[in-house]
């Protein structure tokens, strides 16, 4: 089945103490990004990656870094996390980036609590 | 700086009842529109709009897109429950990164 995994669904944590929330896919897709929703907000994209080893910040990249190792995954780091990270985090995955009109498929989403 | 206005923002109607959602945009180097459903956990994709005047439909929604007033809107006739959900509105310009601007969602309930 084609789908975004991301680990872990929930997490509760103290400020300071790093994180990293995984992401994968099994699609073969290039273009992979995270985005995080908020209240009154909506969701805003943090990093993005159009493929292997080439990443790019989104329009809120403040304390989070990202990795893109392999084409199939695509972690998110908080070093520091900080209370005002707490919020819903999506991964979510095209086939290719902006040449393409394919529509982007989301992750379950994982809900960071920062105390 | 790409903007994305949905309204209303939230809607109560009856089990039955049609309702229309609305988005209006600002982008530069617009590409497509995308609508998505919310429920629980994950945005599921409904549609993509690329062309004016085309109408997509998938059961009993459909959507349609104006580019030259730069809005789209998303109907759904004869609602069920299961409709209840946020319906998200999203545009994607062209270029490199495929971003998704996100409206801030309607939030449609649906009474029994």
């Amino acid at each position: 089945e084609a789908q975004v995994t991301q680990n872990p669904r929930y997490l509760i944590t103290v400020t300071g103490k790093k994180l990293t929330v995984t992401c994968s896919q099994n699609m073969n897709h290039e273009y992979m990004s995270w985005y995080r929703q908020d209240p009154g907000l909506g969701l805003r994209q943090i990093y993005y990656s159009m493929n292997v080893e080439v990443t790019d910040k989104g329009d809120v990249p403040e304390g989070y870094k990202v990795s893109r190792k392999e084409k199939r995954n695509f972690p998110l780091i908080l070093e520091s996390p900080s209370p005002n990270q707490t919020s819903l985090y999506f991964c979510a995955s095209s086939r290719t980036s902006g040449a393409s009109n394919q529509p982007q498929h989301f992750g379950d989403g994982t809900r960071l609590s920062i105390l | 700086e790409d903007k994305v206005v949905q309204s209303p923002l939230s809607l109560v109607v009856h089990e039955g009842d049609t309702v229309t959602l609305n988005c209006s945009y600002e982008v530069t180097n617009f590409r497509s529109l995308l609508w998505y459903k919310q429920e629980k956990k994950a945005p599921t994709f409904l549609f993509m709009l690329t062309s004016s005047g085309i109408e997509k439909k998938s059961g009993r929604l459909s959507s349609i897109l104006d580019k030259k007033e730069l809005f789209s809107i998303l109907n759904i006739t004869a609602t069920q429950t299961g409709d209840s959900a946020i319906y998200l509105c999203a545009v994607l310009r062209t270029g490199a990164n495929s971003k998704l601007t996100f409206g801030k969602g309607i939030t449609l309930s649906v009474r029994p």
